[in-house]
């Protein structure tokens, strides 16, 4: 029972091109997301995220996009650069209830070619 | 660079054998999670201690087991190491509430 969900297992994008990466969640009890960066033999570094009383987080070159209605976000990459290429998480959590733990996705190889 | 440091980075096991892994979280975070990313898939929550008592589990059976230290240090121990233990094993830590900063992981194989 997989409660965040990345279906694109992977991505390929020209440099300077957008990245869009995809995220379903179905507990409606989330309300805090996150999204992780990860190169190979490294752990996790954090992006960017966005609590559920917005629908829009940006912080340079990526912007978190969030559809409550929908259970759906996406991170967009503008534009793209060979260094993005990695594997990105998405995560979820529900802070209000005082329950951190992060609920993760498989993941999102995203690859950009210059 | 996170500031949190796990140790070893490899490991190898022989099934039925006991593990000890280790983690020294970011200075000032009080909390600590583990989880267990298997190939091909995301990081799954194993536990969490905050000021060195449990505080939250996942679906993982007693023989994983941790320990938080005074420092906020922190140990994942697992028993009867099973060929499915076979896992990258990562700590986050963070204030409570708060975004988590993962180590670089400790990759088990179990053999």
């Amino acid at each position: 029972d997989q409660q965040v969900k990345q279906n694109s297992p992977s991505l390929s994008v020209q440099e300077g091109r957008i990245s869009i990466l995809n995220c379903d969640y179905t507990n409606s009890m989330f309300d805090y997301f996150l999204w992780y960066k990860k190169y190979p033999a490294e752990g996790p570094t954090f992006l960017i995220s966005i609590s559920s009383i917005k629908d829009k987080n940006e912080d340079g070159r990526f912007t978190v996009f969030l559809n409550k209605s929908a259970k759906h976000l996406s991170l967009h990459i503008v534009p793209s650069q060979p260094g993005d290429s990695a594997v990105y998480f998405c995560a979820a959590s529900d802070l209000s209830s005082g329950n951190t733990p992060l609920v993760f996705g498989k993941g999102t190889r995203l690859s950009v070619i210059a | 660079e996170t500031g949190v440091t796990q140790s070893p980075t490899h490991l190898i096991k022989t099934r039925g054998q006991q593990v000890t892994l280790r983690c020294s979280s970011q200075s000032g975070h009080n909390t600590v999670s583990w989880y267990q990313q298997a190939l091909g898939q995301g990081p799954q929550f194993i536990f969490q201690y905050y000021r060195e008592e449990e505080n939250g589990r996942g679906n993982f059976p007693p023989r994983f087991s941790g320990l938080q230290f005074p420092n906020y240090s922190s140990e994942l121990n697992v028993n009867a190491l099973e060929l499915d233990d076979s896992a990258l094993y990562l700590c986050a830590s963070s204030l409570a509430n708060q975004q988590a900063f993962f180590g670089q992981g400790t990759r088990l194989t179990v053999v």
